[in-house]
């Protein structure tokens, strides 16, 4: 299983981006796909996940309305689209696949990372 | 979402039992048998040692064992090693379909 993310980005409070996720090892269609984040030197925050065929997404509290989850099965790629961002967006987001096919069950493998800083 | 409780630290001797105690709630941990468990060496992504409570991936030693009681989620880690210093998350389904962790506890091996 390999999970292989976009590079680091700094963008200003207010703006958007989209991190990617290169997936590969693994019929990346029969899973559920998740997004977690880590601030530096704290711990973790679940933030969005998404059904294995895309028809179903959720989102933390914190995350949901300006964050959106996404997928294209025919290029085993997972999105999130990040908008109206704040410094406390600030952090490093992981790509995770969740540990069994056609569920919800939790992660068992992540990818590397992408650092987002949100800063003037 | 809050999180899961976990102590901020728990330090053992080599070859020593260390536990580490996640406690929620009856909507999370007591409710689901969905709890994880994830070792985070520094400037390393997590890596998981325990899922449903009690069960090892391929490949994970059978030193790190898991179990639950009410609203609490326990990890053991049994003969400690150098190799275990690291962080620890615990992670709870919570509906709906939602997900929580738990503050992280840092393993020191004295």
């Amino acid at each position: 299983v390999q999970l292989v993310q976009s590079g680091g980005v700094v963008v200003q409070p207010g703006g958007s981006l989209r991190l990617s996720c290169a997936a590969s090892g693994f019929r990346f269609d029969d899973y559920t796909m998740h997004w977690v984040r880590q601030v530096p030197g704290k711990g973790l925050e679940w933030v969005s996940l998404i059904s294995w065929d895309g028809s179903a997404t959720y989102h933390a509290d914190s995350v949901r309305g300006r964050f959106t989850i996404s997928r294209d099965n025919s290029k085993n790629s997972l999105y999130l689209q990040l908008n109206s961002l704040r410094p406390e967006d600030t952090a490093l987001y992981f790509c995770a696949k969740d540990i069994r096919t056609f569920a919800y069950e939790g992660i068992d493998h992540w990818g590397q990372g992408t650092l987002v800083t949100v800063s003037s | 979402q809050s999180t899961l409780t976990q102590p901020a630290s728990v330090s053992g001797s080599p070859g020593q039992s260390i536990t580490i105690s996640c406690t929620g709630t009856s909507s999370d941990v007591g409710r689901y048998k969905l709890v994880s468990w994830y070792q985070q060496h520094p400037d390393s992504a997590p890596k998981l040692v325990i899922y449903e409570v009690n069960k090892r991936p391929s490949g994970i030693s059978d030193r790190f064992s898991g179990s639950k009681s009410g609203n609490t989620a326990s990890l053991t880690i049994s003969g400690l090693q150098a190799e275990d210093e690291a962080d620890y998350y615990c992670c709870s389904y919570t509906a709906p379909t939602t997900w929580v962790f738990g503050g992280g506890t840092k393993i020191t091996v004295l």
